[in-house]
């Protein structure tokens, strides 16, 4: 299986601020890598895909950059609705594999 | 709009068979790459995917359970079936199944989900 770490595992931020959460892979999953946000007691939801692209619907201070192993999810000025739980996941080769989770705090 | 359902039992026995139904509605697995997935996540923990159908029947597995596994499809009643043997305490989590764009240029997101169901194992 391909392995996707991610990092930091929490961080804590506030309203306006600039994050970054990072995601490696094992080994090279060209662009083949979705971003998720999880909110608690709710399913995913599908942020961006193919490492870059932006979902119909989400917001543009949302984006993803990065390719090979090593990918980036930035949002740009961080707003309430934002504080939850965000998830990469390459889908290059099953077993279609995510990371640990990230999760964003006030 | 694209809607999919999960449903079965929220309590299973250990050692017993859990068969849980994705009703679906919105798209066809008819349409050609079209799929839907099953994933996992045990509560407080990462999700964990399980296994994908596609349209032409093409069906793919988690490594660590495939033995375990079975997903199968009824075209006719817009629902993907999940079957998971030989059930044990760890595998309670919430289930949940997910629409899949596949195929070529595509890269394969997970772009509509179910709210999920939570399985509990115990005796």
């Amino acid at each position: 299986d391909i392995q996707m770490t991610q990092s930091p595992s929490s961080l804590s931020a506030s309203v306006g601020d600039r994050v970054t959460i990072t995601c490696r892979a094992s080994q090279s999953i060209n662009n083949y890598l979705n971003w998720y946000q999880q909110k608690p007691g709710k399913a995913p939801n599908l942020l961006i895909y193919g490492a870059s692209s932006l979902q119909s619907g989400v917001p543009s201070r949302f984006s993803g950059s990065g390719s090979g192993t090593d990918f980036s999810l930035t949002i740009s000025s961080l707003q309430p609705e934002d504080f939850a739980t965000y998830f990469c996941q390459q889908s290059y080769s099953t077993p279609w594999t995510f990371g640990q989770g990230t999760k964003v705090e006030i | 709009q694209v809607t999919l359902r999960e449903s079965g039992p929220a309590l299973v026995r250990p050692t017993q068979t859990l068969t849980l139904t994705c009703t679906f509605s919105g798209f066809s697995l008819t349409t050609a790459k079209m799929c839907v997935s099953w994933i996992r996540q045990p509560p407080g923990k990462a999700l964990e995917w399980l296994a994908r159908i596609d349209w032409d029947d093409d069906k793919y597995y988690s490594l660590s359970l495939k033995t375990r596994l079975t997903i199968s499809k009824d075209t006719s009643k817009n629902q993907v079936v999940l079957t998971l043997t030989n059930m044990d305490p760890v595998d309670t989590a919430t289930y949940y199944c997910a629409r899949v764009r596949c195929g070529s240029g595509t890269y394969y997101p997970l772009d509509s989900w179910g709210q999920g169901t939570l399985v509990t194992v115990s005796s």
